[in-house]
């Protein structure tokens, strides 16, 4: 069955800390990748994408992700964590074929000052 | 403006009523979806539709019905609302290209519906 997993339920790091945050996909073939952002009590933002091509892909708010085919893994990094970053943070992939983006259960991060 | 709107954004009822809830793009994408958000569960999808005449279910589709009634509006209604129905409701859009497009979707920004 297609699913995603993000591992972590709830993370928290200190700011200007690295970050990284974990997904794992289930899925017959490569499919699209995505990572999404939700602050407290807003709508669904685009971090960024993986069609095809370089696996290292940089997204907006200096987030960037790499893709590792081997390990079925789509990881979200920043070197430097902002207390802005602070929200809840949704992997999600797509098949080629299809329409529908199937979610993991999100990682909420919290920055400590 | 913004590109995908949701009405309303808040929204009480009580078990057994109706409810409608809309959404609107100025996009021109020909794809929208109805998502569900629950703590602790991410996002499921609840129906699709790739243009006005295509509609589909999707993850978790019962007790939900939709209209597409034209390609910027897309409806959620609830015939017969229930407690657990009690979410946060998202709209999506997408441009559609084709089978093997990179579509990319882009949210709306909710609406919380109680169901008492």
């Amino acid at each position: 069955a297609q699913s995603v997993t993000q591992p972590d339920i709830h993370i928290t790091v200190s700011e200007g800390a690295s970050l990284e945050l974990r997904c794992n996909y289930s899925y017959g073939a490569t499919p699209y990748l995505f990572w999404y952002v939700q602050s407290p009590g807003q709508g669904l933002q685009l971090l960024l994408k993986y069609f095809s091509g370089d696996t290292l892909v940089q997204g907006i708010k200096g987030f960037e992700a790499e893709f590792k085919r081997s390990q079925s893994s789509f990881n979200l990094r920043k070197p430097s964590v902002h207390w802005s970053d602070a929200a809840e943070y949704f992997c999600a992939v797509r098949g080629r074929s299809q329409g529908n983006l199937i979610f993991g259960k999100g990682t909420k991060l919290s920055v400590k000052p | 403006d913004a590109d995908v709107t949701q009405t309303p954004r808040n929204r009480i009822t009580k078990t057994g009523k109706r409810i409608m809830l809309e959404c609107s793009q100025t996009k021109g994408h020909d794809r929208m979806y109805w998502y569900r958000q629950d703590p602790g569960l991410g996002l499921r999808l609840i129906y699709y539709s790739f243009d006005v005449k295509d509609i589909n279910k999707g993850e978790i589709s019962d007790g939900y019905s939709v209209s597409r009634q034209a390609q910027a509006k897309f409806s959620l209604s609830l015939e017969s609302a229930i407690p657990n129905q009690t979410a946060l409701y998202f709209c999506a859009t997408s441009v559609g290209s084709g089978l093997a497009g990179s579509d990319t979707q882009y949210f709306g920004p909710g609406t919380r519906l109680t169901v008492l």
